[in-house]
């Protein structure tokens, strides 16, 4: 079964720094791209970035640019998401997702999620 | 960016009937649009995907149709499970985007 586990969300302040981790296991994580996507609040979905299976490529949505840097390392089969210079707007659940397959990177299956809060 | 506008933002109805939901894109997506469900309090789930595939386990009262801008899921009889919220995403083009989401509730 496939299994994605997020960690390292919480409480941090404006300005303040959280790295996120998402690890995987009951597939093979380094043939697959990953991707994190968030959900404030009440509200709804937004890509947040993606990273291709050897990390060759990646991409970020225009609001995290230079602020979030993602990652893996897939001799740990995990993911994870430095997230710099927070913002209020920031605050939000965040999932990692599978690539449904290496060529079809729709996401599947997703995390539980992890709620990260920026706050004074 | 690509917009993705989804139609109508809440829709009512009854367990048995018929749910017809819209995606509308700002440019052509070609055939690669998904739909996924979110329960209040849960990830969200993969639907259907390329437009009209569905996914794994996903039972076949859903289906889904559309290419180019204008896509359609629908669900041939509710279900009492499948009052939920439901999110169309494009992968044509970076950024991926999704639609603002439809509300399915029980009428």
């Amino acid at each position: 079964e496939v299994q994605l586990v997020e960690s390292g969300g919480g409480l941090v302040k404006p300005g303040g720094s959280l790295r996120l981790s998402c690890a995987g296991s009951g597939f093979t994580f380094n043939g697959h791209s990953m991707n994190w996507v968030r959900q404030a609040p009440g509200k709804g979905l937004e890509w947040v970035s993606s990273i291709s299976s050897s990390s060759r490529y990646i991409y970020y949505a225009d609001s995290v640019k230079g602020r979030l840097t993602v990652s893996r390392d897939n001799a740990k089969n995990s993911l994870y998401l430095q997230m710099n210079s927070l913002r209020a707007e920031d605050t939000a659940v965040y999932y990692c997702a599978k690539s449904l397959e290496p060529d079809r990177d729709w996401f599947d299956p997703w995390g539980q999620g992890t709620l990260v809060t920026v706050s004074s | 960016e690509i917009v993705l506008t989804q139609s109508p933002a809440t829709l009512s109805l009854s367990p048995g009937e018929r749910a017809t939901l819209s995606c509308r894109a700002s440019q052509s997506v070609r055939s690669y649009l998904a739909w996924y469900q979110q329960k209040p309090g849960q990830a969200p789930r993969l639907l259907i995907y390329d437009a009209f595939n569905r996914a794994t386990g996903i039972p076949a009262r859903f289906s889904g149709s559309g290419s180019g801008t204008d896509f359609t899921l629908t669900i041939s009889s509710l279900e009492p499970e499948d009052f939920a919220f439901y999110y169309c995403q494009q992968r044509s083009n970076w950024p991926r985007t999704f639609g603002q989401g439809t509300k399915l509730e029980i009428k």
